[in-house]
């Protein structure tokens, strides 16, 4: 059965700063998702990540795969407030299964 | 593209209710899927759909919970007699399901039940 963590789950960063998520998972996974959601709202898809690797950028959020490592991290530069939301890691199972697993997620706050 | 839609978005019920939401994914969109996610936690997946066929469902998906998507498009989730621990955020998504791999889901805003 395929388990997701990630770290951390709280991260409180000013505005500017540099900071990395991290997801690691139990199993192997060919490709994992990152979902962002806002407080009250439903999941935004941010990147697929689709092999060893992979690395995407978009605006202030980068993110990595290591499916050796069954590690994927998100990492932010110079952080702004609208980037304040939970982020959530979502590895595939690697049997065609076509649900995701979820990571608890890491509620990121910005202050400025 | 109007989005993924679900609709009642939030539902008060009384424990012992049958309660049924309502999910239209996005038009084009072959699969279906049913998450439910509770305060603080990620989504957790119950089931999903192949068109009309539901092809997999969690062991979270107890016999008080039946899905169904009868015609391929819309598909609706019913709880029967509700529990308090059936409290949280239903939510659906969809995806393409052209391809034997996983795709991109798509979500809706959910549906919040309380269960009083």
């Amino acid at each position: 059965e395929l388990k997701v963590e990630q770290n951390p789950l709280f991260l409180s960063m000013q505005e500017g700063k540099n900071y990395t998520i991290y997801c690691n998972y139990s199993t192997t996974s060919d490709r994992l998702y990152w979902y962002r959601q806002d407080p009250g709202k439903s999941l935004e898809s941010l990147f697929v990540l689709l092999s060893n690797g992979a690395v995407k950028q978009e605006g202030r959020l980068m993110a990595s795969l290591d499916t050796k490592a069954r590690l994927s991290t998100l990492h932010i530069t110079a952080a702004v407030h609208d980037l304040s939301a939970t982020y959530f890691c979502a590895p595939t199972p690697d049997n065609y299964g076509q649900n995701f697993v979820f990571g608890p997620g890491t509620r990121l706050s910005v202050l400025p | 593209d109007t989005g993924v839609s679900q609709n009642p978005r939030h539902k008060i019920t009384k424990r012992g209710q049958n309660v049924t939401f309502r999910c239209d994914p996005i038009s084009e969109h072959n699969r279906l899927y049913w998450y439910r996610q509770t305060l603080g936690q990620g989504p957790e997946f119950l089931t999903y759909f192949q068109n009309e066929a539901q092809l997999e469902k969690s062991r979270l998906l107890s016999d008080r919970f039946s899905a169904e998507r009868p015609k391929g498009s819309f598909s609706t989730l019913e709880i029967q007699r509700t529990e308090q621990g059936d409290s949280a955020m239903y939510l659906c998504a969809s995806s393409l399901g052209r391809l034997k791999i996983q795709e991109t889901q798509y979500f809706g805003p959910g549906t919040r039940l309380l269960v009083l």
